[in-house]
């Protein structure tokens, strides 16, 4: 069964700083992964899709990449801002023998970017 | 409105209640699901539908009992519910079941049992 782990859990900041929080995964058979940000009290918001044939992708300051082979993916936050505190989640899609659109979850990292 | 709508946002009830949840989308979406956000565990797929079929049920109790009446509507009908589930009730939406597309979620409901 594909499990997936987030580290770190909890990361607080000041503002400014470069940030790298980090994903891996059990099962390198995916199809694509996907990073979402979670306000509390709110759904997941989508922020980036990597297809497993990518090796990243970029929205404004946000950069992802993906390494399948050694199931590892990273998420690259640039000069980060206090409104960028959320819970980050990663999931990965597909595995051998799941059923399609299947989403595994991590457990989350924690952000917090003070002023 | 537009993307994923879930209602009602919070909902508190006793184990012997019936109730049921509530999701929308104004996407135009072909495939629906349920997922479970406990406090201690990661997400959890519980169901999903693909033009109103199911064809996934990942081994909820029966006490869960979802219907999707239309591509647009998905509901959870609640019955004898436990303290444990207490938790985040997701929906979200695909425009298809496939693994490379992205799915939308909502804000979902926030269930305490009693």
């Amino acid at each position: 069964k594909q499990e997936v782990t987030q580290i770190p859990a909890a990361l607080s900041v000041p503002e400014g700083e470069n940030l790298v929080l980090n994903c891996s995964f059990t099962d390198s058979a995916i199809y694509n992964l996907q990073w979402f940000r979670q306000d509390p009290g709110k759904g997941l918001t989508s922020l980036l899709l990597i297809q497993s044939s990518q090796r990243e992708q970029t929205s404004g300051r946000l950069n992802a990449s993906l390494d399948k082979s050694s199931g590892r993916s990273t998420l690259y936050i640039a000069a980060s801002q206090p409104g960028d505190s959320a819970t980050y989640l990663c999931a990965v899609s597909g595995d051998r023998g799941s059923t399609l659109g299947r989403l595994y979850f991590g457990r989350g990292t924690q952000l917090t970017v003070w002023p | 409105e537009t993307g994923v709508t879930q209602t009602p946002r919070h909902l508190v009830m006793g184990m012997t209640n019936k109730k049921s949840l509530k999701c929308e989308q104004h996407l135009g979406h072909n495939a629906m699901y349920w997922y479970k956000q406990s406090a201690k565990k990661p997400l959890e797929l519980m169901f999903v539908y693909s033009l109103e079929e199911r064809v996934e049920n990942n081994s909820v109790p029966s006490r869960f009992s979802p219907e999707c009446p239309n591509s647009s509507h998905l509901f959870l009908h609640l019955h004898t519910l436990q303290p444990e589930d207490s938790a985040l009730y997701l929906c979200a939406s695909s425009q298809a079941l496939t693994d490379n597309q992205p799915q939308h979620f909502g804000d979902g409901t926030r269930l305490s049992i009693l």
